[in-house]
C-alpha cells in the first residue's frame, strides 16, 4: 500500500517568512495529492490540492508542487500569518472514483509568531 | 447542509467500559470513513464504508472495535472494552463517489482514564 512520509514535523517561522512542507510517497500510481489545514481543535479541511497532470498549482499565499519522477510534492506558503498557525496533512490516493482512499502523512505542526 | 455530524464531542469513560461514538453524513455521500489521531501516529484510518458496506477495516487495531452502519445516514464505531491507550480524538468523514474531497465531523474527544 502507499506510504506517505512528511516533514518536517514542527515549523517554526516568524510572521511575513515563508514556510515549506514536504511529503513523499512510495506508490507511482498515486496520481492526487491534496493538503488538509487543522487548526487547534478543528476539523481537516481541504485547502488545496494537485493532480499528476500538473507540476504546480497556486491559490494566493499558498501553492503546492509534485515531482512525480522523484515522488515528493512540497506545499509552499508565503508571506505567512498568525492565522496560518496549524497542522497540516499531506496525503496522496489514486484519482477518484470508487478507490479513492487517501493516505495521510503524519502532519506539520506549523507555528508563526508575530 | 450542516455537514458531517459527530457526537458525543467528548466523552470520558474509565477502563473495561463499553464506548459507542456516532456519525451522520453529510446526505448523498456515499462513502464514510473512520479515523483516530493521535500525537504519535497522526491520522489512522480505522474502516470505510461505501454504500453502507464496509469496504476495508484493516486499520481497526483489534477485535475491541467494531463498527457498523445500518442505513445511509448513520453509523458507529463501538470499543468494548475501552482501554487507555484508545485515548484519542476520533473523526468520521464522507464523500461522494469520484469527488475529491472528503468533508471531516468536529470528531469525538475519548478519554478512557
Amino acid at each position: 500500500g502507499e506510504n506517505v512520509e512528511q516533514h518536517p514535523s514542527t515549523l517554526s517561522v516568524q510572521e511575513g517568512d515563508s514556510a515549506v512542507i514536504k511529503c513523499t510517497y512510495s506508490d507511482s500510481a498515486s496520481n492526487y495529492f491534496p493538503w488538509y489545514k487543522q487548526e487547534l481543535g478543528k476539523r481537516p479541511q481541504l485547502i488545496i490540492d494537485i493532480r499528476s497532470n500538473v507540476g504546480e498549482k497556486k491559490d494566493q499565499r499558498i501553492a503546492v508542487t509534485l515531482n512525480k519522477t522523484a515522488k515528493h510534492f512540497s506545499l509552499h506558503i508565503t508571506e505567512t500569518q498568525p492565522e496560518d498557525s496549524a497542522v497540516y496533512f499531506c496525503a496522496a490516493s489514486p484519482i477518484p472514483g470508487g478507490s479513492y482512499i487517501p493516505t495521510f502523512g503524519r502532519g506539520t505542526s506549523l507555528i508563526v509568531h508575530p | 447542509d450542516a455537514g458531517v455530524i459527530q457526537s458525543p464531542r467528548h466523552e470520558v469513560t474509565e477502563m473495561g467500559q463499553e464506548v459507542t461514538l456516532r456519525c451522520k453524513p453529510i446526505s448523498g455521500h456515499d462513502y464514510l470513513f473512520w479515523y483516530r489521531q493521535t500525537m504519535m501516529r497522526g491520522l489512522e484510518l480505522l474502516i470505510y464504508f461505501n454504500n453502507n458496506v464496509p469496504i476495508d477495516d484493516s486499520g481497526m487495531p483489534e477485535d475491541r472495535f467494531s463498527a457498523k452502519m445500518p442505513n445511509a445516514s448513520f453509523s458507529t464505531l463501538k470499543i468494548q472494552p475501552s482501554e487507555p491507550r484508545d485515548s484519542a480524538v476520533y473523526f468520521c468523514a464522507s464523500r461522494t463517489g469520484g469527488a475529491y474531497e472528503q468533508y471531516f465531523g468536529p470528531g469525538t474527544r475519548l478519554t478512557v482514564t
